[in-house]
């Protein structure tokens, strides 16, 4: 049984650059979300796929950042023209959804990608 | 305001000893809690779940819920210094898409 996987582990860039992270879920859960966490802070929530649907995008994710899971499978996430604000550790999760109205899953992270702009 | 609040810490424990972490959240709706623990450098790894007021026990994890206070809490028997790591509070919404995190408490566990 193998958890979720996501590459690169560390990439660093600079600024003005475009980088692309790749998530691969556990491979019988449904839903897959982004979550970026800055140092001292807890993680914060960008973005959620259930199957290939992306279905709700924080405010934090601009015009800058995009998501994609195209087969339903695994997920890419974009950001373009990165920023030094976009250094943090950018996490991946799945759940397999089976509570349905009124409550969240449990929801399992990857390793993170860790982002260092320049 | 912070939705989901937690003391940063550190909070020290000598080894053996109960740790008790503790998380307020602003959802009155909010129905599913979770507690994560993160290694420094590590990514957040799942220990426990609860759903229903009350005591939810596994292994020498204890969590607690109140739903009335809006409160949820973390029990760790017999403290050992492989425990020391930081502890994250999630609280699911009701859509069941997203969990907001508190900022984590920090734990210390001394031999």
């Amino acid at each position: 049984d193998t958890g979720v996987s996501q590459d690169p582990r560390h990439k660093i860039t600079k600024r003005g650059q475009n980088v692309t992270f790749r998530c691969d879920p556990i491979s019988e859960h449904n839903r897959l979300y982004w979550y970026r966490q800055t140092l001292g802070q807890g993680p914060e929530f960008l973005t959620y796929f259930q199957n290939e649907a992306q279905l709700e995008k924080s405010r934090l994710l601009s015009d800058r950042f995009s998501a994609e899971r195209p087969k339903g499978s695994f997920s890419t996430l974009e950001i373009q023209r990165t920023e030094q604000g976009d250094s943090a550790m950018y996490l991946c999760a799945s759940s397999l959804a089976f509570r349905g109205a009124g409550g969240s899953d449990e929801q399992f992270f990857g390793p993170g990608t860790r982002l260092t702009v320049l | 305001q912070k939705e989901v609040e937690q003391n940063s810490g550190p909070l020290s424990v000598p080894e053996g000893a109960i740790a008790s972490l503790n998380c307020t959240y602003s959802d009155r709706g909010s129905q599913s809690f979770f507690w994560y623990r993160q290694y420094s450098g590590k990514s957040p790894e799942l220990i426990m779940f609860i759903y229903s007021n009350g005591d939810k026990e596994d292994g020498r994890f204890t969590a607690q819920l109140n739903k009335a206070s809006q409160y949820v809490s973390l029990l760790i028997r017999d403290s050992q210094p492989s425990d020391s790591a930081t502890y994250l509070c999630a609280v699911g919404n009701n859509a069941g898409n997203m969990l907001t995190f508190g900022g984590g408490t920090r734990l210390m566990v001394k031999p």
